[in-house]
């Protein structure tokens, strides 16, 4: 398959154990964030996001965890599965500006 | 299904040879885009587009064309021009919330097709 990240960071974690990705993002005018999934071989699918009037938002198996006070964003995802084996990037968008910034991404592993 | 198709999944060609690699949407969204993606690095904006027949350059545009002639249409052209053309190209598209400009992408996910591998030797 692709291999989308040779360097990443990565995470390897037992299945059925929760994992924490962390993102520091760089821009303290960047207010809404994104985290998305990207399985080897696909495009990036969209997880999860939030604005930054908020500091926790809960989903499917997965809660985003935003803190502005040190401009740090992290995605835990309960229970982990098999099929979370995945890139995980996150991305934020500066008020001041029209585009969207990703960040390099955390190669997530499971172990059986 | 509503999706994004990028055709083909894997492209090889010449140095010095043009190359257009193909976005198709169904989603009826306005807004276009097409990132370039290399090992290690996050997503770099080429080209986005937020209406027909309109399109802006991003942060790496040098030696890429594209065009914007449908809706559910981007094309984008990897020219001779392009130093280091090898690499996994990703298009996406977006709702635009605010079309008469301003944040117009602030609110609004990306949704992304599967890619184009294109190497160039």
């Amino acid at each position: 398959g692709e291999s989308v990240g040779l360097h990443l960071p990565t995470l390897s974690v037992q299945e059925g154990d929760n994992s924490i990705i962390n993102c520091a993002y760089s821009n303290s005018a960047s207010d809404y964030f994104i985290w998305y999934k990207q399985e080897s071989g696909k495009g990036p699918q969209f997880i999860i996001d939030i604005r930054s009037n908020m500091d926790k938002r809960q989903g499917q198996r997965v809660t985003v965890l935003l803190n502005k006070t040190v401009k740090h964003l992290s995605l835990q995802i309960a229970a982990t599965q098999p099929g979370d084996s995945a890139v995980y990037f996150c991305a934020e968008t500066p008020s001041s500006a029209s585009k969207i910034i990703f960040g390099s991404g955390t190669r997530l592993s499971i172990r059986p | 299904d509503g999706g994004i198709t990028q055709s083909p999944k894997y492209l090889f060609r010449k140095e010095g040879q043009n190359v257009t690699l193909s976005c198709e949407q169904n989603l009826n969204h306005d807004a276009m885009y097409w990132y370039r993606q290399d090992p290690g690095q996050g997503l770099r904006l080429i080209y986005y587009s937020q209406i027909v027949n309109d399109f802006q350059k991003g942060d790496i545009a040098e030696g890429y064309s594209v065009s914007r002639e449908k809706k559910e249409s981007f094309p984008l052209t990897v020219t001779s021009a392009q130093k280091n053309p090898t690499a996994f190209y990703l298009c996406a598209s977006s709702i635009v919330e605010d079309p008469t400009g301003g944040f117009w992408i602030r609110n609004s996910p990306l949704h992304f097709g599967n890619g184009t591998r294109l190497t160039v030797t």
